[in-house]
């Protein structure tokens, strides 16, 4: 398995649609998740970290499935600025370094 | 407050020649790094520095070399360009390193080696 894996997407969804993405990891052992958001040839952005229990910011929820060893987002009411790239980022083996996914593309169209 | 600072934004190199991507960062961040992202693809780490005078090599630093001389300066050097360097460059910081997840990104530098 890689160290992070996502499905590319695009998802194109309408305003107003609530939308989900997945994203496993390798490093059972690592114990800090995090969502980055990346506009079309922009710099990432930290989105949310993931916290054991979920947490969530507006419309945005984040949750961690440790046995399963996968995080996801869920975005509900998309709206058109929800449009970009999401990157999930996990620690590496050695826990010492980042790594990204390659991200997930969202559309939302009106 | 102008965060991370990255230049050039663009650069065409010929095969071969060498150039220096500059960085700086006025946030007081002792953790700094430097990325490439090809199209569709992940960040991958290149190389990372934990305060002045520190350098660590990332998951790909062949051909590239780093110095940390100042704590707001890093700039990343590529030596003898190669195509496969195409890529976009992007430099980070962050203040108490990666564990809390949140590092700060410069714009970009998109370079083309032909």
């Amino acid at each position: 398995r890689k160290e992070v894996e996502q499905d590319p997407g695009p998802f194109n969804v309408p305003e107003g649609a609530t939308v989900a993405f997945n994203c496993t990891y390798s490093n059972s052992a690592s114990q800090s998740f995090f969502w980055y958001r990346q506009d079309c040839r922009k710099e990432p952005k930290l989105l949310m970290s993931v916290y054991s229990s979920g947490n969530e910011d507006g419309r945005f929820t984040a949750q961690l499935n440790r046995a399963s060893q996968y995080i996801s987002l869920l975005i509900r009411d998309s709206k058109l600025s929800d449009s970009a790239t999401y990157l999930c980022v996990v620690f590496n083996q050695a826990g010492t370094a980042l790594i990204f996914g390659k991200g997930t593309t969202l559309s939302v169209s009106s | 407050n102008a965060g991370v600072t990255q230049t050039p934004k663009f650069r065409i190199l010929k095969i071969g020649q060498s150039m220096t991507l500059q960085c700086t960062q006025d946030m007081n961040h002792n953790y700094m790094y430097w990325y490439r992202q090809d199209p569709g693809m992940g960040l991958k780490l290149i190389y990372y520095s934990v305060g002045a005078g520190i350098t660590d090599k990332g998951e790909v630093p062949n051909g590239y070399n780093v110095s940390r001389s100042t704590t707001e300066d890093f700039p990343l050097r590529l030596e003898l360009a190669a195509p496969s360097q195409t890529s976009v460059y992007f430099c980070a910081s962050s203040y108490e390193g990666q564990t809390t997840g949140e590092l700060f990104f410069g714009e970009g530098s998109r370079l083309t080696v032909l």
